[in-house]
This record gives C-alpha cells, structure tokens and sequence, in this order.
C-alpha cells in the first residue's frame, strides 16, 4: 500500500516556465489536498477536491491549476512559474471530507525552486 | 475566522527533559484539534487528535488535552529522545468543513 505519493521530489524551474505536480493515493479516498509550505511557516491550502470532477479553491489559489480526472490522482499545475512559488508542495487525501474527525494523509513532498 | 497560534521555536531540550509545546486556536463551533510531526526530509504525519472537549490525545508518550475553557491543545511529553527531534504543527479542523488550518510550527531539537 503506497499511500500517497508525488513526483518530482524536487525541481527546479526558470521565471516564466510551466510544470505539473504529480499526486496520487491508492487508498480509494475522496478527498484530496495541495498545501504549501513556506520556510518557517505552517501549510497554506492551495486547492482541494471533493471527488472526481469537483476541485475548488482553498486559501492560496492565484497561479495555479487543479483538475481531478480520476478518484486516484489530483495534479498540479503551474502555468508561469514565479519566484514567489519557490517553495515545498504537499498533497494530502482523506477517506471523506466531512464530520471533522478524518485524519489527513500526507506525500512526501515536492521541494520547488523558482529562479 | 479559524486561526492556530504555537509558540515560536526553536526549542532546544536535552534528552529525557520534559516538553510542552504550547498550542491555542480560534474557530467557530467545536473544531477537531491535531497535532502533526515533520521529521527532516519527509511529509506530515498525524501524531494525535482529539475530537470533543476534555479529549485526550495520546500517541508515542506524547499527550495533549482538548481545553475548549482556554481554547488551547498543549502538546507535552514527560521525556523526549533525540529521535523526536522534528518539527511539529498543530492544526484545527472545524465538523463541518472540508480543510485544515495549521499553526506556524515548532522546530523541536533534542540534544543527546
């Protein structure tokens, strides 16, 4: 059982260029996360989804895309990469979103770096 | 709206002192309350929660009590080992939302 997993581990990108965040969980969840991660800080939401073809805004959304094809996966998408974006990205998926009481697992984490 | 404050780290211990890391939150309703520990180079993981007032929460020889009188989820442990050196957040989640909402977190350094 892998859990949730995310490619890459790490990347680092050029002001302007693109790229998607890869997310994954085989634990047949609903509900799935992005947060980031700034040095010092606590977890920001970026988007969530409440299940295949639902995703919505969470507290950070500006410069990024989501979409949710499939109950597996919930990529990430940076359209153009800005130094503000320079940061660590880590999805996170719970069995259903409701009731307050569900445990959030978490990936491993993509470390970005914007230069 | 809902907001987590934790004391300012770095706190640095030598093995087998006594911890306390203090937590308070801000939330409508009757928020679910967690804490999470980030070992260097990996993800969160959950470390303990408590559901209602007066819970406790226990994992690990790490404890911390629901006060929804002080509104705080204090993290404590009796005696830490260099191995629980990590960073570690607290976080609220109210029943009827979808999302968590983390404090800044506390680095944790325990020296042999």
């Amino acid at each position: 059982n892998a859990g949730v997993t995310q490619t890459p581990k790490f990347r680092i990108l050029k002001i302007g260029q693109s790229m998607t965040l890869q997310c994954a969980q085989d634990m047949n969840h609903n509900y799935m996360y992005w947060y980031r991660q700034d040095p010092g800080m606590g977890l920001k939401l970026i988007y969530y989804s409440v299940g295949a073809g639902i995703t919505d805004k969470g507290e950070v959304p500006n410069g990024y895309n989501v979409s949710r094809s499939t109950t597996e996966d919930f990529p990430l998408r940076l359209e153009l990469a800005a130094p503000s974006q320079t940061s660590v990205y880590f999805c996170a998926s719970t069995p259903r979103g409701g009731g307050g009481r569900e445990t959030q697992y978490f990936g491993p984490g993509t470390r970005l770096l914007v230069l | 709206g809902n907001s987590v404050t934790q004391m300012e780290g770095p706190v640095t211990l030598s093995e087998e002192a006594f911890l306390t890391i203090n937590c308070t939150y801000t939330a409508t309703g009757y928020p679910s309350l967690f804490w999470y520990v980030q070992y260097p180079g990996e993800g969160l993981q959950l470390l303990l929660k408590a559901t209602k007032a007066d819970d406790k929460g226990s994992n690990k020889g790490f404890e911390a009590t629901y006060r929804k009188e002080t509104t705080s989820f204090h993290l404590e442990k009796g005696s830490v080992q260099v191995s629980d050196s990590a960073v570690y957040f607290c976080a609220l989640r109210n029943n009827a939302g979808n999302m968590l909402t983390f404090g800044g977190g506390t680095r944790l350094m325990v020296k042999p």
